[in-house]
């Protein structure tokens, strides 16, 4: 594997229900992110992990967590999601932390969400 | 605040047709701008990163610009395989993770033969 992988890559859900996505990044990196991207608006950054530790949160529903449990993998788990949460949500890795400087950050393929 | 916006929102071009991208942000101050295509129902892929005004990069048929209030994405002599949504983003100074990055909604762009 290379890149950034991520898994699954669609999820049909009920508004119950309990899952999780997964996301892995095969590049050495050192921080990871969750982005959700909806039609007609920007990606939209919901966590930042540096070095497996939290450093930005950017008021994400409780609804959904996050997990780094090393610097290669990082997991969001959902449960009870409300129809509005359908959307394709990306993983992405950049090589350094905060405030190291201009980073471009590599992105898996995603997962198609829907919540019925 | 912090502002990231793209134009066109749709363009569509026959092949060979060449034209511009524009991408004009608001920050307090800019510690890099970033150019990334994404295909339909995948990740978007890394094109540039551009640091201060008056740097160029190029890539085949792109090249990426960049003043203090706007970039452009030069596409000459496009093929239809450039069809894709073309995404901005800035990466603030001001910004405390140092790591966020803030994207405009894009521009889709699609090549005719």
């Amino acid at each position: 594997e290379t890149g950034v992988t991520q898994t699954p890559r669609h999820l049909v859900m009920g508004m119950t229900n309990k899952k999780s996505l997964k996301c892995e990044q095969h590049l050495g990196h050192n921080a990871m992110y969750w982005y959700k991207q909806s039609a007609k608006k920007p990606l939209e950054l919901m966590f930042v992990y540096s070095l497996e530790e939290r450093v930005e949160n950017n008021s994400v529903p409780s609804r959904f967590s996050p997990e780094c449990p090393n610097s290669s993998h990082l997991f969001l788990h959902l449960h009870t999601l409300q129809p509005e949460d359908s959307a394709l949500y990306l993983c992405a890795s950049s090589q350094d932390g905060p405030g190291q400087g201009a980073d471009e950050q590599y992105f898996g393929p995603g997962t198609r969400l829907t919540v019925t | 605040e912090d502002q990231v916006t793209q134009s066109p929102e749709a363009l569509r071009l026959q092949e060979g047709e060449s034209s511009s991208l524009n991408c004009s942000y608001t920050v307090s101050g800019l510690r890099g701008l970033f150019w990334y295509r994404q295909d339909p129902g995948k990740g978007p892929e890394f094109l540039f990163t551009l640091y201060s005004a008056g740097e160029e990069k190029e890539k085949e048929r792109l090249k990426a610009t960049l003043t203090k209030k706007e970039s452009f994405l030069h596409i000459t002599a496009p093929k239809p395989e450039d069809s894709a949504t073309y995404l901005c983003a800035v990466q603030p100074l001001s910004n405390q993770a140092g790591t966020a990055l803030i994207f405009g909604k894009g521009t889709t762009l699609s090549v005719s033969s």
